[in-house]
Order: structure tokens, then sequence, then C-alpha cells
């Protein structure tokens, strides 16, 4: 199984500013995948965080507003950019070896 | 119809008791199957995957019926530290891509 690290696991951040959310897979993994999980809602896939090329975005998300980075095969970072309150979840992002394994999320409140 | 749908319960049970969670996908051309354990304010945590042919682990037993769509998950003798939110998730492409149910709450009581 992978390791992954993600942090922050919580910030409180203001209307308008951004954060960036970092994962690091303890071994190299071809694909890499960030959640996004509301408030009593399920997980939904935001992008699949390609290395070497631009991340694959599913329906409703945009690169402006959720630019992801993945410089190598063992890390990725999400950005939340210019934050409303409707932005407040848990982020997650995942890797495949054999199986899907979770970051242990981050929490994002917007005031 | 949503892509996969759960009864989010909760589902308030005794210990030692017998529980079941049912979970119906909408798309036919669903590939993989998987049930995801959730612990409160935790990342989502492989429990198991689900097998045409059904498969068991100690306590837990995941069935799939491909012709119904539907999916169960079988707890025996429940233990408190089951508490938990259980998620169905269904796959549309060899990797990635997971659809994720909302979860059945989970409460096993002393």
């Amino acid at each position: 199984s992978a390791v992954i690290s993600q942090k922050p696991s919580r910030d409180i951040c203001q209307r308008g500013t951004s954060l960036t959310i970092q994962c690091q897979v303890d071994s190299q993994v071809t694909m890499m995948f960030w959640y996004r999980q509301q408030p009593g809602q399920s997980l939904t896939l935001i992008a699949t965080a390609n290395q070497g090329s631009e991340a694959t975005y599913e329906s409703g998300f945009v690169i402006d507003k959720f630019p992801i980075s993945r410089p190598n095969l063992t890390f990725s970072t999400l950005t939340v950019s210019n934050l409303s309150p409707e932005d407040s979840s848990i982020y997650l992002c995942s890797a495949t070896t054999e199986k899907l394994f979770f970051g242990s999320g981050t929490q994002l409140s917007v005031l | 119809r949503k892509e996969v749908e759960q009864d989010p319960g909760p589902f308030n049970v005794p210990e030692g008791a017998t529980v079941a969670f049912n979970c119906t996908y909408s798309n036919s051309a669903s590939q993989s199957f998987f049930w995801y354990r959730q612990d409160c304010r935790k990342e989502p945590k492989l429990l198991m995957s689900v097998y045409s042919s059904g498969n068991e682990d100690g306590r837990f037993t995941a069935q799939l019926n491909r012709a119904s769509q539907y999916i169960s998950l079988l707890i025996r003798d429940s233990k408190l530290s089951d508490s938990a939110t259980y998620l169905c998730v269904v796959t549309k492409r060899s990797q990635g891509n997971l659809i994720f149910g909302k979860g059945t709450k989970l409460s096993v009581k002393p």
C-alpha cells in the first residue's frame, strides 16, 4: 500500500485568497487524483493530475479555479483560488498502486 | 437517477448484530466495485473489493449482482469499532474516476 502525506490538515482562509494543498506519496505512482467532499456529501472527483502534462478536469471544475501541479511521480499540489465560502469543504488527494489510497484530507473553511 | 445510490441510514444496531448495506449503480458499463470505510473527519480507507463471485473477509461479505446493478455489504457480529460511514464505490474506467455513493452511516451500540 502507498502512504500519502497531505498538508495542511486544515486551514481557515479569507474570501478572495488562495490555498495550496500538497500531497507527497512514498512511492512513484502514475496517477494522482484530487477529490472534494462537501459537508454531508459524497466525494466528487475534481481532476486527474498527470505527470508531465496538464491535469484532466471533470465537468464543473476548471483550471483557473483549481490549478494543479504534478512535477514528478511522487508529488502534486492543488490550489483553490479566489476563495469563497462555497469552497469550504474537505479536499482529498489520492493515488493508485493496486488500489486507490487517500491522503488524510485538508479541511478548508472560508470566512 | 444518481450514479451510485445508498441508503444514508443511520443504522443503529447493538453489538453482535448482523447488518446489511445495499447500493445500486446506474451505469451498466461500470467495471470495478469497492466498499470503503470513512471514520468521522478522516479519509476513506479501502475495506474490500467486490467481485461477481462474492467475497468474504472475516466478518465482512460483499456481493455483486451485475444483472440488477446492485452491490451489498454484510457485517456479522458487529463490533463497536465498526461504527463508521460505509461508502459504495464504482469505477467507469480501468483506473481513476471512481464514483462514490454518499455513504451509509453505521452506529454500533453496546
